[in-house]
């Protein structure tokens, strides 16, 4: 099954806009990443949320986590133009209940942000 | 901020060759893990390891593939027979703890090329 399936697959933005990305997945999980990869870059952690947290801030990001939907958003405020990128959700592959996994994190095919200035 | 580094940033080879990957991890991190990400595709993990050990491997990290842990602070992944579709970007990253409570840090990447 896919795991981790962000939409919109692009997002088009003007600077000083909100940007809200969601993610979808199938199975359960011990936790929930999100990851920012500018073009021909390694992918640059930004937030993690535990499967019995609801939501998380940090600075301009704020992400929820619907466990009931299988699915979260990650929502930039007061986007600026150095935020283009793509942004991936990543979900640990632990599978149903009792499952256990040593370090698979499953991404998804992310969404491409432009900010423009 | 410490970072892990990965060498060298691009590396052309021939089908049928060995090729190195080599990473050096972030010092005080105890998980090191491969992932790779073919062009226009999302990034798939290869292979997680801990205390000098394989902890889990996917299917892609097949009998070709090796990764070792040399010395206090080298991590490399060995492909022994490249192969066309090979060519890809791969992510070395590490972890302070167990990645259900410590965040990934990914290297930039070194991308092979096979021809």
């Amino acid at each position: 099954s896919q795991q981790g399936e962000e939409d919109p697959q692009a997002l088009s933005i003007q600077e000083g806009e909100n940007a809200t990305m969601n993610c979808s997945y199938k199975t359960s999980i011990n936790n929930l990443q999100w990851y920012r990869q500018n073009s021909g870059r390694g992918l640059v952690h930004l937030i993690l949320i535990r499967s019995n947290e609801r939501e998380k801030h940090s600075g301009r990001l704020r992400v929820t986590l619907d466990t009931s939907k299988k699915s979260s958003s990650l929502l930039i405020t007061a986007s600026r133009a150095a935020d283009t990128a793509s942004y991936f959700c990543a979900t640990d592959g632990s599978g149903n209940a009792g499952g256990t996994s040593y370090g698979k994190l499953t991404f998804g095919q992310g969404t491409i942000l432009t900010v423009h200035p | 901020e410490p970072e892990v580094t990965q060498t060298p940033s691009h590396q052309v080879t021939q089908m049928g060759q060995e090729v190195i990957l080599r990473c050096v991890p972030i010092s005080n991190h105890l998980y090191f893990y491969w992932y790779r990400q073919i062009l226009g595709q999302k990034v798939e993990f290869l292979v997680s390891f801990y205390n000098n050990e394989i902890s889990e491997k996917s299917e892609i990290f097949d009998d070709q593939f090796s990764v070792e842990r040399p010395d206090g602070s080298n991590f490399t992944l060995k492909i022994r027979s490249t192969k066309l579709e090979d060519s890809a970007m791969y992510f070395c990253a590490s972890s302070e703890g167990h990645f259900y409570n410590s965040p990934l840090h990914f290297g930039n990447g070194t991308r092979l090329t096979v021809t």
